[in-house]
């Protein structure tokens, strides 16, 4: 079955700390997954994708099949990270989302 | 506002009512999608419409029902309400029909079934 865990419900790190918000996936295909993000009072809106491997805001997420993972990564965190975040698996899984609490 | 916009913002009602939710799409986009999210639960597909046509769909109940009309705007209609059914409503949509597209997300609808 097709399935998004992301095993942290709530993320706090300080501000300038490393970020990782984890993701794991079941797929038994190429999977296409992508990260979600919504600001406080703020629409979902898509962050990045791992086709494109590019990085948003800071943000990076490398696709690692051994693993099933694709975890969101960023160097330094910002109290602008503050957030709800999303993995997605093919665009209609979603998991049950971590709660980025930056500190100042 | 060319984004997509969802009416109503929030809906009350009683168990054993019915509901009419709506969504109209981003300007060009052909696909709209459902997702309903509970407390403590993440987003759960319900289905999507792709040109007026179902094109998938996901755990959605059989007291529930969606179409896209004519000028691709969609309703997802609730019936036989239960209290379980209090969510936030979302609508997203996209340009085409495959799921590999960004999708771009309304702002929801809360219902509460008291």
């Amino acid at each position: 079955a097709q399935r998004v865990t992301q095993p942290e419900k709530l993320l706090s790190v300080f501000k300038g700390a490393p970020v990782e918000l984890k993701c794991n996936y079941s797929y038994s295909g190429s999977p296409e997954l992508f990260w979600y993000v919504q600001y406080s009072r703020q629409r979902l809106q898509l962050l990045l994708r791992h086709i494109s491997r590019e990085s948003i805001k800071g943000f990076t997420a490398d696709l690692n099949k051994g693993e099933t993972s694709f975890h969101l990564k960023k160097p330094f965190a910002q109290e602008e990270d503050s957030a709800m975040y999303y993995c997605a698996l093919g665009n209609l899984i979603f998991g049950k989302g971590t709660k980025l609490s930056v500190k100042p | 506002d060319s984004g997509v916009t969802q009416t109503p913002k929030h809906l009350i009602t009683a168990t054993g009512q019915r509901v009419t939710l709506r969504c109209s799409p981003r300007s060009g986009d052909l696909s709209v999608y459902w997702y309903q999210q509970s407390l403590d639960q993440g987003l759960q597909f319900l289905i999507q419409y792709y040109n007026g046509e179902e094109r998938a769909k996901g755990n959605i109940l059989e007291r529930f029902s969606a179409q896209q009309f004519p000028d691709l705007h969609s309703e997802l209609n609730l019936s036989s309400l239960e209290l379980g059914d209090s969510a936030l409503y979302f609508c997203a949509s996209s340009a085409r029909a495959g799921h590999q597209d960004e999708q771009f997300f309304g702002p929801g609808t809360r219902l509460t079934v008291l």
